[in-house]
């Protein structure tokens, strides 16, 4: 059983086009993360949610926007895709955040690449 | 603001050797440190925690240390193989908060 998955695994898309990306963890944690690593693969956070609650709100255009139906699954909408939103995205996943014990567990990651 | 470097870059050695990979940050202010290694195309692996109490840990041929001082954290790879070789990046959160700052990484090579 997969900790924290991904779908899609790879995704090839238009400029201008509108894409989601899915995660979902069965860990039981409450808090989940996406972070986008670009081409250079520098790792840097987007969103974060604690418990279906928007905690971590990064310096991120507006076209993105993250929902959290429910603390087990944290979802990427991406509006009017731009050829700079070619990148890959992970989604994360960690309990006890804020704590010295909190340990990340990542998904295998999603690559996007606009056209 | 957390700002993390890891030194070096890249790194290629035979087989066997002992490696120390370095992460250092400017924000000592951590409730935590954490290394991950990354394989080409796969996601990010937890290696080693190291919570902000302590000075070291250990996981197998891995030993992790820290010394929030000096803002300094390195990890020792004993006995290198073959299968040691990915990239390896820690990560330690912002003061107060939960966004952990990843580093740039070191791409290690050992080569058989």
């Amino acid at each position: 059983d997969t900790a924290v998955s991904q779908t899609p695994k790879y995704l090839v898309t238009q400029m201008g086009n509108d894409k989601s990306i899915k995660c979902e963890q069965n860990l039981g944690h409450d808090t989940m993360y996406w972070y986008k690593q670009d081409s250079k693969k520098f790792l840097k956070i987007m969103f974060s949610y604690n418990n279906k609650e928007l905690i971590i709100n990064e310096t991120v255009p507006n076209r993105f926007s993250p929902k959290s139906p429910d603390k087990a699954h944290l979802n990427l909408h991406i509006n009017s895709l731009e050829l700079g939103d070619s990148a890959v995205y992970f989604c994360a996943s960690s309990q006890l955040a804020g704590s010295g014990a909190n340990v990340l567990t990542f998904g295998a990651g999603s690559r996007l690449t606009v056209l | 603001k957390q700002e993390v470097t890891q030194i070096p870059a890249a790194l290629s050695v035979p087989e066997g050797e002992n490696l120390v990979l370095n992460c250092s940050f400017t924000d000592s202010a951590i409730y935590n440190l954490q290394w991950f290694r990354q394989d080409p195309g796969k996601g990010l692996t937890s290696l080693l925690l190291i919570q902000s109490s302590q000075r070291e840990q250990t996981s197998g041929r891995l030993n992790a240390s820290l010394d929030k001082s000096s803002g300094r954290s390195t990890l020792y790879i004993a006995a290198s193989q073959p299968g040691d070789s990915a990239t390896y990046l820690c990560a330690v959160p912002t003061s107060g908060t939960y966004k952990y700052i990843f580093g740039t990484g070191t791409r290690l090579k050992v080569l058989a």
